[in-house]
């Protein structure tokens, strides 16, 4: 499975945005970039996910470089609800043998002081 | 809507029991996977559902681990001769097909003294 690599915590002020760093240098051609995060004592929750353009929905926006090689997730108002493990993950597109099973890795720990 | 819903939440188990964890999915997802995860860890890969059957379960740890999903919506994970090595969250996900996001539970933790 493709690797990611993530910083293992960050800290935001609420009401600030935040951009959570992923690096993903041996990515294929048909790997799509997922986010997941995980609030405390819950299961992870899907984010936002994308292939090459940058994609924004209500809870995020995904910054793709041009080579693929990294991405950023954008919260663009930090609240203390948002605090949680970020985990990037590398996804197989539709009809590979992985049958889209998540490889998580470490994730980002994200701080939200008030 | 529902949700995808785990029981228990909470299981204490003597070392040596076997346990069976309960997973709810979304009513009309395709696709059921189960995760494990460790304190401190992310969730590691079980193993993987198409309706009722089973064609990934290459992330199983032992032949201690066995997963079903008979009639093609609820599944259960049977773990035999549990040991303190077991000790974990058992994460349920679900979603409609491969390609799209997964649906997770709240998980049950296991806990084996």
């Amino acid at each position: 499975d493709a690797k990611t690599t993530q910083p293992n915590s960050m800290e935001s002020n609420e009401e600030e945005p935040v951009h959570l760093p992923c690096n993903h240098s041996t990515i294929s051609g048909t790997d799509y970039i997922h986010w997941y995060r995980q609030l405390p004592s819950q299961g992870p929750e899907y984010v936002i996910h994308g292939l090459t353009s940058n994609v924004n929905n209500r809870m995020a926006s995904l910054a793709i470089a041009e080579d693929r090689k990294s991405s950023t997730l954008i919260l663009h108002r930090a609240t203390l609800r948002d605090a949680a493990v970020y985990y990037c993950i590398l996804r197989e597109g539709a009809g590979g043998t992985s049958y889209g099973k998540l490889t998580f890795g470490q994730g980002t720990i994200l701080t939200v002081h008030p | 809507g529902a949700g995808v819903s785990q029981s228990p939440r909470y299981k204490v188990a003597k070392r040596g029991q076997d346990v069976a964890l309960r997973c709810d999915p979304i009513s009309g997802h395709v696709s059921l996977f189960w995760y494990q995860q460790a304190l401190g860890q992310g969730p590691e890969f079980l193993t993987y559902f198409q309706n009722e059957a089973q064609l990934d379960k290459s992330g199983l740890p032992s032949d201690r681990f066995f997963a079903e999903r008979p009639e093609g919506s609820v599944s259960t994970l049977k773990i035999q001769r549990t040991q303190q090595e077991d000790s974990a969250v058992y994460l349920c996900a679900s979603s409609f097909s491969t390609s799209y996001e997964q649906y997770f539970g709240p998980g049950t933790r296991l806990t084996v003294t």
